[in-house]
């Protein structure tokens, strides 16, 4: 099985801030990697597909990167909006999401 | 407006079973994998199974194998989880998820959920 990890498991920002999220594969995935948002009580969102596609709807200041078993994603200045948790999944190989990534408020 | 409504969640005592459903509307249902991914109280998402488009291949998370059965109904425009012998651990919020596939690779992303049911194993 592909096991997924992602570092930090927390961080606190502030409006304004670049932040960097990291996700690592188990083992070699390509580019079979997605980004979800997750707001307490609601549904993910996708965010980013295929480790660099952003997803239609999604603002410009989510970016991802990575290919093989190391990807980022990226949020250029943080909004109000954005505090929430952030998951990654592989789907080399049937799908595994990553602990996820409580991103706070500062 | 593409939706997806998941319904059948609720108590259910250790060892029971619950069959949980989800109403695909707004898009061409019979042309999709979909997925159920559940997410634990106060824990992250968990894959838990999929299926294509007319049911012939079925994928699950170890945890649900043997216990869990994925089916769909493209006639009825709906996806089914028949869970049996549940254990506390599976108590959980249940999404569906349509799975996208990203033209012209075989690579996809879970990119419309329902908004969830929740399921209780207590005695």
């Amino acid at each position: 099985d592909i096991q997924m990890t992602q570092s930090p498991s927390s961080l606190s920002a502030s409006v304004g801030d670049r932040v960097t999220i990291t996700c690592r594969a188990s083992q070699y995935i390509n580019s079979y990697l997605n980004w979800y948002q997750q707001k307490p009580g609601k549904a993910p969102k996708l965010l980013i597909y295929t480790a660099s596609s952003l997803q239609s709807g999604v603002p410009s200041r989510f970016s991802g990167s990575g290919s093989g078993t190391d990807f980022t994603l990226t949020i250029t200045s943080l909004q109000p909006e954005d505090f929430a948790t952030y998951y990654c999944q592989q789907s080399y190989y049937t799908h595994t999401f990553g602990p996820g990534t409580k991103l706070e408020i500062k | 407006e593409v939706q997806l409504v998941e319904s059948g969640g609720g108590l259910v005592q250790p060892g029971g079973s619950l069959r949980l459903s989800c109403a695909a509307s707004g898009f061409t249902f019979r042309s999709y994998w979909m997925n159920w991914v559940r997410q634990a109280p106060g824990k992250g998402l968990e894959w838990v199974a999929n299926i294509d488009q007319d049911g012939s291949e079925k994928y699950y998370v170890d945890s649900v194998k043997g216990r869990f059965t994925i089916s769909r109904d493209n006639a009825k425009n709906s996806l089914f989880l028949q869970m049996n012998s549940l254990t506390a651990e599976d108590t959980a919020v249940y999404y569906c998820a349509r799975e996208m596939i990203v033209v012209p690779t075989d690579m996809d992303a879970l990119d419309v959920w329902g908004q969830g049911t929740m399921v209780t194993v207590s005695s």
